[in-house]
């Protein structure tokens, strides 16, 4: 399996609050993803990061922001979660070519 | 833009049983495309891929054909085992692009396979 951690595994929070989760890997990919799985929409990007400090939207990236300071590490922030953020969200990294790992998701749960 | 268009399911079969999970898609260039399969609990997992027209990827008795004519890249496995029972995805890669968006993935919205013994 791909060396990818995601912290944490599930989270419950209320509506307002600021929420991080990390995605770890130990692969040094160049790409990293973050995707959220929801019911009746498969999964969809939510940013993306081509490098360090090299980051840009996907499709659903409204209230989210992320921040890729090293290599290894890819942080998603809410920075006021609300009640439709809640989901499962998967980390994803690839080198060279389009085959992207997955790591095992975080569950949040938003009051 | 790209889009994937999956059967929704869900889909219960039997063991041994025949299975098709059809997938089209619309792309805009040559996309690559995959099936991926997520077990309960788990991520997602590479099934088996297909990098242009008339490629068959295949693994662990699971077959989808690169069909350009008819933009389709349908799943398929002669006979199914409990284990099998999964929900499946089908994705392409988006090809252009500048910066890190040369190997963003679209996914269909997933398939929920259930094989009863």
């Amino acid at each position: 399996d791909a060396g990818i951690t995601q912290s944490p595994r599930h989270k419950v929070t209320e509506t307002g609050t600021p929420v991080t989760l990390r995605c770890h890997q130990t692969e040094n990919h160049r790409y990293m993803y973050w995707y959220r799985q929801d019911p009746g929409h498969g999964l969809r990007l939510i940013h993306y990061s081509y490098g360090v400090k090299d980051t840009d939207k996907g499709e659903v990236s409204d209230g989210y922001s992320v921040s890729r300071s090293k290599t290894e590490d890819f942080l998603l922030t809410l920075e006021s979660a609300t009640s439709s953020q809640t989901s499962v969200y998967f980390c994803a990294i690839s080198e060279h070519d389009n085959l992207q790992h997955f790591g095992d998701g975080t569950r949040l749960s938003i009051l | 833009g790209n889009s994937v268009t999956q059967m929704e399911g869900p889909v219960t079969l039997s063991e041994e049983a025949f299975l098709t999970i059809n997938c089209t898609y619309t792309a805009t260039g040559y996309p690559s495309l995959f099936w991926y399969v997520q077990y309960p609990g788990e991520g997602l997992q590479l099934l088996l891929k297909a990098t242009k027209a008339d490629d068959k990827g295949s693994n662990k008795g699971f077959e989808a054909t690169y069909r350009k004519e008819t933009t389709s890249f349908h799943l398929e496995k002669g006979s199914v085992q409990v284990s099998d029972s999964a929900v499946y995805f089908c994705a392409l890669s988006d090809q252009g692009g500048s910066g890190g968006s040369n190997y963003k993935l679209t996914f269909g919205k997933g398939t929920l396979l259930t094989v009863n013994p």
